[in-house]
C-alpha cells in the first residue's frame, strides 16, 4: 500500500521569499507523484506532475518539484512566493504497477504567505 | 464550460435522512472518484471507477453506496447521514489517471 507524508501542516513565509513543502512517500512499486493546490473554498487544481524522465518537473505558478527516489520524496518548491500563492498544497502518490492509478493523499500543508 | 460539476454546493440534512450527490463531467474521463476532506486529514477516498459499470471501495466506503451506469455520471448516496459525514466532498475525473485528476468545486454537507 501507498501512503504520503506532508512533513509540515503549516508554512509561514513572507512575500518574495522562497519556499519548500516537504513531501515523502511509502510506496513499494513505481509511482507517479502529484502536487495539487487548494485555494479558499475551492476544488484542487493539479500544480505538477511527475511521471517518469527528468526528476525536476515545472508546473505552473511557477513552481517545481524534484523527485528523489534514494529518499523517496517530492519537495515543492518555488523561488519567490506571492501573496497570492497562500492556499493548501496536496501532495499526492499513484501506484503505477497495480493499474488502477487512484492517488492517495497527504494531509495537506497550508502555505500563508505574509506582507 | 469544460469540467466536473458537483450539485449542490451546499446541503444541510437531518440525521437518517438519505440523499445523492450529484457529479457529472463532459470530458469523457474514464476514471472517476468521491474524495471527503476534513480538517487535518487530507482527501480520503470512498470510491472509484475506473470505467462505466465498474465501481470500488476505496478507505472510507462505509455509508455511502456509488453507481456508474454512464461514462459522465458518478452519483454518491448517503443511505442514512450521520453527523459523521458532515464534511466537504469533491468528485474527481481523470483520463486513466496518469494526467492528474480534475476536481469538481466540492459540496459542503452538514448533518444535524
Amino acid at each position: 500500500a501507498q501512503s504520503v507524508t506532508q512533513l509540515d501542516s503549516q508554512v509561514p513565509v513572507f512575500e518574495e521569499a522562497p519556499v519548500e513543502l516537504r513531501c515523502n512517500y511509502s510506496s513499494s512499486v513505481s509511482v507517479y507523484l502529484f502536487w495539487y493546490v487548494q485555494y479558499p473554498n475551492q476544488g484542487l487544481q493539479l500544480l505538477l506532475k511527475y511521471l517518469s524522465g527528468s526528476t525536476l518537473v515545472k508546473g505552473i505558478n511557477g513552481f517545481e518539484a524534484e523527485f528523489n527516489k534514494s529518499q523517496t520524496s517530492f519537495h515543492l518548491r518555488k523561488p519567490s512566493v506571492h501573496i497570492s500563492d497562500t492556499a493548501e498544497y496536496f501532495c499526492a502518490v499513484s501506484d503505477v504497477t497495480g493499474g488502477s492509478y487512484i492517488p492517495t493523499f497527504g494531509r495537506g500543508t497550508s502555505l500563508i504567505v505574509h506582507p | 464550460n469544460a469540467g466536473v460539476t458537483q450539485t449542490p454546493k451546499f446541503q444541510v440534512l437531518k440525521t437518517g435522512q438519505s440523499m445523492t450527490l450529484q457529479c457529472a463531467q463532459d470530458m469523457n474521463h474514464e476514471y472517476m472518484s468521491w474524495y471527503r476532506q476534513d480538517p487535518g486529514m487530507g482527501l480520503r477516498l470512498i470510491h472509484y471507477s475506473v470505467g462505466a459499470g465498474i465501481t470500488d471501495q476505496g478507505e472510507v466506503p462505509n455509508g455511502y453506496n456509488v453507481s456508474r451506469s454512464t461514462t459522465e455520471d458518478f452519483p454518491l448516496r448517503l443511505l442514512s447521514a450521520a453527523p459523521s459525514q458532515t464534511s466537504v466532498y469533491f468528485c474527481a475525473s481523470s483520463q486513466r489517471g496518469t494526467m492528474g485528476y480534475t476536481f469538481g468545486s466540492g459540496t459542503r454537507l452538514t448533518v444535524v
